[in-house]
């Protein structure tokens, strides 16, 4: 069945440094993947959409690696921030329905 | 930016009462909506595609009389839980957009209590 695996365990970092997040899936083949940003009680944010095609994107100080041999994504966030904190979700999307399938998020914990 | 408005943000039920959710867009028109649920510490859970002018498409194991979807115009989609059961409670949220590089966005939520 597919799948979608995103680290259970929170993400502790210091501020200023990189926060590397990880979004591994299994028996599926997305037309594109996205990143989207979950704060407690509220609705997610879309944040970044790559296309299979494409190994790399990049926004502000957002980073989104895909790689479809390996079937995973890296999500980075350079220089981070307090306000960074907050629960990472991946979902992907097949080309046959476009309609996203969620991970189960991690949480970044992002230290002063 | 698009915007989905979500009401209300929180509600309280008795067992067995129904509770009735919006979802507006409200500067873009949405042919269609999708509703989700999310317990604590989970992922997103797809429950049903709403179309505007038509039935919706429910997931599996979403029973769709429980779970009543009207997508009566295009800015506006409404969920109903009816005869709602404190198995019932968890945090409701809807969705509109495209399928291009703006993705999804999504309302702020309805965490539902059945008590």
């Amino acid at each position: 069945s597919q799948k979608i695996e995103q680290n259970s365990e929170a993400l502790n970092i210091q501020e200023g440094k990189t926060a590397t997040l990880t979004c591994n899936y299994t028996n599926y083949s997305p037309a594109y993947l996205q990143w989207y940003r979950q704060d407690p009680g509220r609705g997610p944010v879309f944040l970044l959409l790559i296309r299979e095609n494409e190994k790399e994107k990049r926004k502000e100080r957002l980073k989104v690696t895909f790689d479809t041999t390996l079937k995973q994504s890296l999500f980075h966030i350079t220089a981070s921030q307090p306000a960074d904190s907050a629960t990472y979700l991946c979902a992907l999307a097949s080309g046959g329905s476009y309609i996203p399938t969620f991970g189960r998020g991690t949480s970044l914990i992002v230290h002063p | 930016g698009a915007v989905v408005s979500q009401h209300p943000s929180w509600v309280i039920c008795k067992s067995g009462t129904s509770v009735k959710i919006e979802c507006r867009s409200l500067d873009f028109q949405a042919t269609t909506m999708f509703w989700y649920r999310q317990f604590p510490k989970q992922s997103l859970m797809l429950m049903a595609t709403s179309n505007e002018g038509s039935k919706a498409t429910y997931e599996q194991g979403v029973e769709k009389d429980k779970f009543l979807i009207n997508h009566a115009s295009l800015t506006l989609s409404t969920l109903t839980v009816t005869s709602a059961h404190p198995e019932d409670s968890s945090f409701y949220i809807c969705s509109a957009g495209t399928t291009g590089e703006d993705g999804y966005t999504f309302g702020s939520g309805t965490r539902l209590t059945v008590v």
